[in-house]
């Protein structure tokens, strides 16, 4: 089936440095997506990408589309303490399917 | 935007028991829902598909008998958990589509079983 790669597993980061995280496919997918998880919630659709090589911004995050398909990252710039979470990449067909998460740590 | 939510937030049970969660689109017509399942600091593993007046999609592996599915209206889906044991515990998530390329992701049902 279908699997997602994502790195890294986790990050620990200072305040106010950028932050960089990607997704890796087996296969292509039409749409990759960007979530933010905080504990005992639901994931929260940060970015949506439609089309290769599309490169997205919502605010300090951009998100791109890999021109294969097959891959996208996500920045982070000038993290902040409310960033904190699992970041998860996510590649939808007819179903999502979800990346293993990238947790982010911020050190004071 | 789109809301989504779930009923319980948290429900702690007996081993054995059948434990329904419900979910419900607030504000749009779902078509389609789909149930996830988190075990901690995992991802979230699809369980099943489920459309408006339909029998649901079952992932491989996950057992249609044992998590029993309904999406009897276009607001609302319930999933059922049959004879839970504690190997059941777990976060689940439902999402809802109205069909238009959009998922929405309610915010979950912790189900701890003693």
């Amino acid at each position: 089936g279908q699997q997602l790669n994502q790195s890294p597993q986790s990050m620990f980061i200072q305040e106010g440095e950028d932050v960089s995280m990607n997704c890796t496919s087996s296969s292509i997918f039409n749409t990759w997506l960007w979530y933010k998880q905080d504990p005992g919630e639901g994931p929260v659709l940060l970015i949506a990408l439609y089309k290769a090589g599309e490169l997205t911004s919502n605010g300090r995050l951009t998100a791109q589309f890999g021109i294969t398909r097959k891959d996208s990252f996500l920045n982070i710039s000038a993290s902040i303490p409310s960033d904190v979470g699992i970041y998860f990449c996510a590649g939808r067909d007819d179903k999502i399917i979800f990346g293993k998460g990238t947790r982010l740590h911020i050190l004071p | 935007g789109a809301v989504v939510s779930q009923h319980p937030s948290r429900v702690i049970c007996k081993s054995g028991t059948s434990v329904k969660i419900e979910c419900r689109s607030l504000d749009f017509q779902a078509t389609t829902m789909f149930w996830y399942r988190q075990f901690p600091k995992q991802s979230l593993m699809l369980m099943a598909t489920s459309n408006e007046g339909s029998k649901a999609t079952y992932e491989q592996g996950v057992e249609k008998d044992k998590f029993l599915i309904n999406h009897a209206s276009l607001t609302l889906s319930t999933l059922t958990v049959t004879s839970a044991h504690p190997e059941d515990s777990s976060f689940y998530i439902c999402s809802a589509s109205s069909g238009h390329n959009e998922q929405f992701f309610g915010p979950g049902t912790r189900l701890t079983v003693l």
